[in-house]
């Protein structure tokens, strides 16, 4: 049984520029989440997908910040004009969601450090 | 979150003793989640609760929901090194369906 995947697992880059990171729910889930980490913090939820509509946004997820799900599938999040601020960490996870309870399963993450 | 406090912040117990991890929440739970994670890696799914006083074990590991499902409680039983990690509850409050989290419980096992 193949888990929730996430590419790359690190990325390190200049504040400015732009990045874009994927991730890969468990098949057959059709709710696909965005959360993000910061040291010695739990997850903040960012954006949730179901199959390929974006259902909600928080309102950490500035401008600078879009997600899709093109084919309901896979998703990708990406970060225009990084700033210092968005160093953390990207977690995705993926549900059933036929049911209120469906147990959301997570990636290893992204880990972003901006210079 | 500052709807889900979780205590204590972090705790240091010698292998082969108990430990319990506490999660309250400002609002009724729905349902109330417990992840474990080991440092820069993904979140890995312990539990679920979701009614008033539920009650799940697996392995060594016990997990409570009281009554007015407002609070839990995690329990290790006879901790061992493989228990040592961040501890993270994870709540769903309303009817959608993100879930808020505590700030976590750091776990260290000494041998």
């Amino acid at each position: 049984d193949t888990g929730v995947s996430q590419d790359p697992r690190h990325k390190i880059t200049k504040r400015g520029q732009n990045v874009t990171f994927r991730c890969d729910p468990i098949s057959e889930h059709n709710r696909l989440y965005w959360y993000r980490q910061t040291l010695g913090q739990g997850p903040e939820f960012l954006t949730y997908f179901q199959n390929e509509a974006q259902l909600e946004k928080s309102r950490l997820l500035s401008d600078r910040f879009s997600a899709e799900r093109p084919k309901g599938s896979f998703s990708t999040l990406e970060i225009q004009r990084t700033e210092q601020g968005d160093s953390a960490m990207y977690l995705c996870a993926s549900s059933l969601a036929y049911v209120r309870t469906d147990t959301q399963y997570f990636g290893p993450g992204t880990r972003l450090t901006v210079l | 979150s500052q709807e889900l406090e979780q205590s204590p912040q972090s705790l240091i117990v010698q292998e082969g003793k108990n430990l319990t991890i506490n999660c309250t929440s400002s609002k009724t739970l729905y349902g109330l989640y417990w992840y474990k994670q080991k440092y820069g890696e993904g979140l890995i799914f312990l539990m679920m609760l979701q009614k008033g006083g539920e009650e799940k074990s697996h392995e060594k590991i016990t997990a409570k929901l009281d009554e007015k499902k407002q609070q839990s409680s995690l329990h290790i039983t006879a901790s061992q090194p493989s228990h040592a990690g961040i501890y993270l509850c994870g709540a769903d409050h309303v009817s959608d369906y993100k879930l808020s989290f505590g700030a976590g419980t750091t776990v260290t096992v000494r041998a």
